[in-house]
């Protein structure tokens, strides 16, 4: 699976829109490009996923550059429960096996 | 529907003893991800089963081993304990392999002393 690279942290006021960068400039034409969060004392937790266009959901959009090269997470308005771990990953649509490969992720801060 | 369970939720060990970790998929999920996380590190893939066979294992030792069930709940057995087995292991559960949603517990904390 291709690497992704993500800041270490960030820091957001809540209510506001933040927007978490990943770049994944190695990403294979049969990439999905997948979202996960862990809040603290918690297992991850799925957020998005996508391929080539832009997607929203209840929790988050994710925009995706036209080269595939990188990708925003963005979380419209910021709320202390947001505090968490973001993970930008990498799955191959192919792949014979299911594994997620994580790197360390950012950091979100939400302060009030 | 009940959501990943995993048991026990924390416990300490001392270097060279074995311990099992168990877990509950969700109901209607087939495969099961075992994962392991370090402090301050994310997490690190050990092994998957799908349909009660290994499909897939991660850069760890043989010591590090497991199961599914036919009710694709499953086990990660850990021998010969070392002082880095300490960490959070995550299970994971998801319909089938591939590019799917996985759904995790909240992990059991291991200590070993």
């Amino acid at each position: 699976d291709a690497k992704t690279t993500q800041p270490n942290s960030m820091e957001s006021n809540e209510e506001e829109p933040v927007h978490l960068p990943c770049n994944h400039s190695t990403i294979s034409g049969t990439d999905y490009i997948h979202w996960y969060r862990q809040l603290p004392s918690q297992g991850p937790e799925y957020v998005i996923h996508g391929l080539t266009s832009n997607v929203n959901n209840r929790m988050a959009s994710l925009a995706i550059a036209e080269d595939r090269k990188s990708s925003t997470l963005i979380l419209h308005r910021a709320t202390l429960r947001d505090a968490a771990v973001y993970y930008c990953i990498l799955r191959d649509s192919g792949g014979s096996q299911g594994n997620l490969i994580f790197g360390k992720g950012t950091k979100l801060s939400v302060k009030p | 529907e009940t959501g990943v369970t995993q048991s026990p939720t924390h416990l300490i060990k001392t270097r060279g003893q074995q311990v099992t970790l168990r877990c509950s998929s969700q109901s209607g999920h087939n495969t099961v991800s075992w994962y392991q996380q370090a402090l301050g590190q994310g997490p690190q893939f050990i092994f998957q089963y799908y349909r009660e066979e290994e499909n897939g294992r991660g850069n760890f030792p043989p010591r590090f081993s497991g199961l599914q069930f036919p009710n694709y709940s499953s086990e990660l057995n850990v021998n010969a304990l070392e002082l880095d087995d300490s960490a959070l292991y995550l299970c994971a559960s998801s319909f089938g392999v591939g590019a799917g949603e996985l759904f995790f517990g909240e992990g059991s904390r291991l200590t070993v002393l």
